[in-house]
């Protein structure tokens, strides 16, 4: 089975400064999908990036980008010049490419706070 | 674009009671899940389903049941309510493997549940 594993429970950051929130999980799978959502105070859960296993290239969208390390099997989220509406849970999920899979893992959540 | 559509979005429940937790989905997704996320914690698998009329259960299952009769919806049925389940429920749905667009995960708003 699959896990997803985040290390930090908490992170806070300087707004307009840069912030790394680390993401590892263990599959024996070569196609897969991974994902990080954010979760603010609304509960709402907002996709903010989205990495495809079988591209090499790092996934980035705006200010989020991602460290895709497939042989250590580490996802990291990097957010640049962070802003207080940053502030919020981040999940990291892994989701299997199989179609019979149907199924995804979530990490246990990074909460980051932004500090003006 | 109603997207993923859970109802209630609120409820208080005497323990004992039972009730149904509805989730529907238009965007004609194969895979349907259910999830629970307790107070500062992450998200845990309850139940999920990768078709119609077929479900399975995830890390969580027990005081649960759930159904797929058709494609677009996938309801959480809590048999006898106990304080152990006052949560916020999440539904998602998400398609089979469709490159180039991959397999984001759509979510619910979610369902505010307190047992009592």
């Amino acid at each position: 089975a699959q896990t997803v594993t985040q290390s930090q429970p908490e992170m806070s950051v300087q707004e307009a400064e840069t912030v790394t929130l680390s993401c590892t999980y263990d599959t024996s799978e070569s196609d897969y999908y991974l994902f990080w959502y954010k979760q603010p105070p609304s509960r709402q859960m907002i996709l903010v990036i989205r990495q495809e296993a079988y591209k090499q290239q790092n996934a980035t969208e705006n200010r989020f980008s991602v460290n895709f390390q497939k042989a250590a099997k580490s996802f990291s989220l990097k957010i640049s010049d962070s802003q207080l509406g940053d502030a919020a849970m981040y999940f990291c999920a892994y989701r299997s490419a199989n179609t019979n899979a149907g199924k995804s893992t979530f990490g246990d959540g990074t909460t980051l706070t932004v500090k003006p | 674009n109603a997207g993923v559509t859970q109802t209630p979005k609120f409820q208080v429940l005497k323990t004992g009671q039972s009730m149904t937790l509805q989730c529907a989905q238009d965007m004609n997704h194969e895979y349907m899940s259910w999830y629970r996320q307790d107070p500062g914690m992450g998200l845990r698998l309850i139940h999920y389903s990768v078709g119609a009329g077929i479900t399975d259960q995830g890390e969580v299952p027990n005081g649960y049941n759930v159904s797929r009769s058709t494609t677009e919806d996938f309801p959480l049925r809590l048999l006898s309510a106990a304080p152990s389940q006052t949560s916020v429920y999440f539904c998602a749905s998400s398609p089979r493997t469709a490159r180039p667009s991959g397999n984001t995960i759509y979510f619910g708003e979610g369902s505010w549940l307190t047992v009592v």
